[in-house]
């Protein structure tokens, strides 16, 4: 079965700090990959898609990479702020959308 | 624009009730979708619509109904409402195939049936 794992899980850093989230899957071939950002009792919202032909795509302080080869995805967040807290879900498609479970990041003053 | 909208926010269900999930979206979008929510799991795709009048499974059917008899509304029902089927309803829509194009989601219906 097709499978998309993020981690970490959850994350705690400080605000104005960097991260990078990470998204490791199993779906091939794929026509592309996403990133969506959740807040709490919001429906997700799309972030960044990228088809398997793109190294890097930025929106913002968000930038994503994708390495076809290891068949993974990592999103990048700069100069974090408060509303960053978030849940942030990667997404690959194929014939239809394979949810990962979410990191669930928080940044703190 | 309002985007995608959906109601009722929050529903508590005793079981055996039955229910209309409402989505409506105004960007005149082809396709839209169901999913569920579940703490500790990915959305799961529970019917779609590629289209009015046209409706199709997804991963977790079982309990659901749908119909879309026009662009802009995609009703979802459950029949008999179980334990089993509480938890945050999403709406979605994109322009044509949700594989290939930005999906946009409803704020999500929280279900809890007793």
């Amino acid at each position: 079965k097709n499978q998309v794992e993020q981690s970490p899980q959850s994350l705690i850093i400080l605000e104005g700090k960097n991260c990078t989230l990470q998204c490791n899957y199993t779906v091939s071939p794929f026509s592309n990959l996403r990133w969506y950002k959740q807040d709490t009792g919001r429906g997700p919202v799309s972030l960044t898609i990228m088809t398997f032909s793109e190294n890097t795509k930025s929106n913002g302080r968000y930038t994503a990479t994708l390495d076809a080869d290891t068949k993974q995805s990592s999103l990048h967040i700069t100069a974090s702020q408060l509303s960053d807290s978030a849940s942030y879900i990667c997404v690959v498609s194929e014939d239809q959308l394979t949810f990962g479970k979410g990191t669930k990041l928080s940044v703190i003053p | 624009n309002a985007g995608v909208t959906q109601t009722p926010k929050f529903q508590v269900l005793k079981t055996g009730q039955s229910m209309t999930l409402q989505c409506a979206q105004d960007m005149n979008h082809e396709y839209m979708s169901w999913y569920r929510q579940d703490p500790g799991m990915g959305l799961r795709l529970i019917h779609y619509s590629v289209g009015a009048g046209i409706t199709d499974q997804g991963e977790v059917p079982n309990g659901y109904n749908v119909s879309r008899s026009t662009t802009e509304d995609f009703p979802l029902r459950l029949l008999s409402a179980a334990p089993s089927q509480t938890s945050v309803y999403f709406c979605a829509s994109s322009y044509n195939s949700e594989a290939t194009d930005t999906q946009y989601f409803g704020p999500g219906t929280r279900l809890t049936v007793l």
